[in-house]
């Protein structure tokens, strides 16, 4: 079983609908969850950190998380075409102790 | 990118030819990480550092090798470049051992 898993999409939606992105990961013992955005050829940049069960809300984008059930979740309310990149789901633990990264979902929304 | 400077950006080289990569942080973070970036892999983790002269191996780390001699600098080494290093390389910085990791803008290596 990977360590950090995500639908590799590509995920569309229609412009201002909501984006949701979906995260499991195996190490029942994390304790430390990201979601990183990346446009093409550019770097990782962190779009919210959750630590405990339930949601997290930052402007258009809410983090949820159930630590019971081993999921992250990201919603995008209001979806914009600026929003169309790699979404990249990062755990802290597995077998090494590190970050772990997802392999990302692709989003595209379409004006 | 949060203070955090890669060079070179973007190198081609020979293979078993030696390759320094250099990151270069102002934010006076205490850690450092390096990752590399494949298509179907998503990112790895190569190595990391914990302070000047402290550095541990990650998941992808044979081929490559790092130093810190300043808190300010973290360099990745490859000794002998194979194609299988051909990827995009990332450095990373973080404040604690689990805190948010910021990151650089990366350094795409293509080794001929």
């Amino acid at each position: 079983q990977k360590e950090v898993e995500q639908n590799s999409g590509p995920l569309s939606v229609p412009e201002g609908a909501i984006a949701s992105l979906n995260c499991t990961y195996s190490d029942r013992g994390s304790q430390s969850f990201f979601w990183y955005r990346q446009y093409s050829g550019k770097s990782p940049e962190l779009i919210m950190s959750i630590y405990s069960n339930g949601d997290k809300e930052d402007g258009r984008f809410t983090a949820q998380l159930n630590k019971a059930s081993q999921y992250v979740s990201l919603l995008i309310r209001d979806s914009q075409p600026s929003d169309s990149a790699t979404y990249l789901c990062a755990v802290w633990g597995g077998s090494q102790g590190n970050l772990i990264f997802g392999k990302g979902t692709k989003l595209s929304v379409k004006p | 990118d949060a203070g955090i400077t890669q060079s070179p950006r973007h190198k081609v080289t020979e293979t078993g030819t030696p390759v320094t990569l250099r990151c270069h942080q102002t934010e006076n973070h205490r850690y450092m990480y390096w990752y590399r970036q494949d298509p179907g892999h998503g990112l790895r983790l190569i190595h990391y550092s914990y302070g000047v002269k402290d550095t541990d191996k990650g998941e992808v780390s044979d081929g490559y090798s790092v130093s810190r001699s300043k808190t300010e600098d973290f360099l990745l080494t490859l000794e002998s470049a194979t194609s299988s290093q051909t990827s995009v390389y990332f450095c990373a910085i973080s404040e604690s051992r689990e805190g948010i990791q910021y990151f650089g803008a990366g350094t795409r290596l293509s080794v001929l």
